[in-house]
């Protein structure tokens, strides 16, 4: 079964714009982490922001926020005033820390930032 | 950067060969973990392992293995290799057992001709 899903067709972003990623999980564990990582045309992972399961407030680094509800398995990425190099794929990730505590991915979502 | 180094960043080899993968964590990293990204298959976890010993395995093939030494760095072996292993293989460390943070390396882009 998909644990995670990423089901938004690729998005054109205005430049200075936000945007939200979304981002369902599934996953019958208490303890659990949820991460997001940008894949550039180069091809690295680069995290981005995590949330665990536990955590009350909302992550937050620099312009990304991760909107968390816990209720819903939701834990969609918003990205603030949009920049050229956001352009990116970007991947939803879960870790549940009583299984075999791997990252399982989602198929990710292709953004594209224009001027 | 990340701080996890892996090379080669490309490596083009013919079917039926066998490769090695290499791996170094980042500083004071306990757990390192494989990862395949194809086309068809999206990112999938291979195998985990932790202080040297395995910990987890997934949907990896027989034909693939892999080890961590002493020193904390990890190889990945992927031998009679298919056209179908053609792929981006990622590491990715996490200090302990892995709570709050996985970092990737840059990943190596294995081409089977």
């Amino acid at each position: 079964a998909q644990k995670i899903t990423q089901t938004q067709p690729g998005m054109f972003v205005q430049e200075k714009e936000a945007v939200t990623l979304d981002c369902t999980y599934d996953t019958s564990d208490q303890s659990y982490g949820l991460f997001w990582y940008k894949q550039p045309s180069s091809g690295e992972m680069i995290f981005l922001i995590y949330q665990g399961s536990y955590d009350e407030q909302n992550a937050t680094e620099g312009r990304y926020s991760l909107n968390f509800q816990k209720a819903r398995k939701s834990a969609n990425l918003v990205i603030s005033a949009s920049q050229l190099g956001d352009s990116a794929m970007y991947f939803c990730a879960m870790r549940e820390y009583y299984g075999n505590n791997r990252l399982a991915f989602g198929k990710g979502n292709q953004v594209v930032v224009i001027p | 950067d990340s701080g996890v180094t892996q090379t080669p960043k490309h490596l083009i080899t013919a079917t039926g060969q066998r490769v090695t993968l290499r791996c170094s964590p980042r500083s004071g990293d306990l757990s390192v973990y494989w990862y395949q990204q194809s086309l068809d298959q999206g990112l999938q976890f291979l195998i985990q392992y932790y202080n040297g010993e395995e910990r987890a395995k997934g949907n990896i093939l027989e034909r693939f293995s892999a080890q961590q030494f002493p020193d904390l760095h990890s190889e990945l072996n992927l031998s009679s290799l298919e056209l179908g292993d053609s792929a981006l293989y990622f590491c990715a460390s996490s200090p302990q057992g892995g709570d709050t943070e996985a970092f990737f390396g840059q990943g190596t882009r294995l081409t089977v001709v």
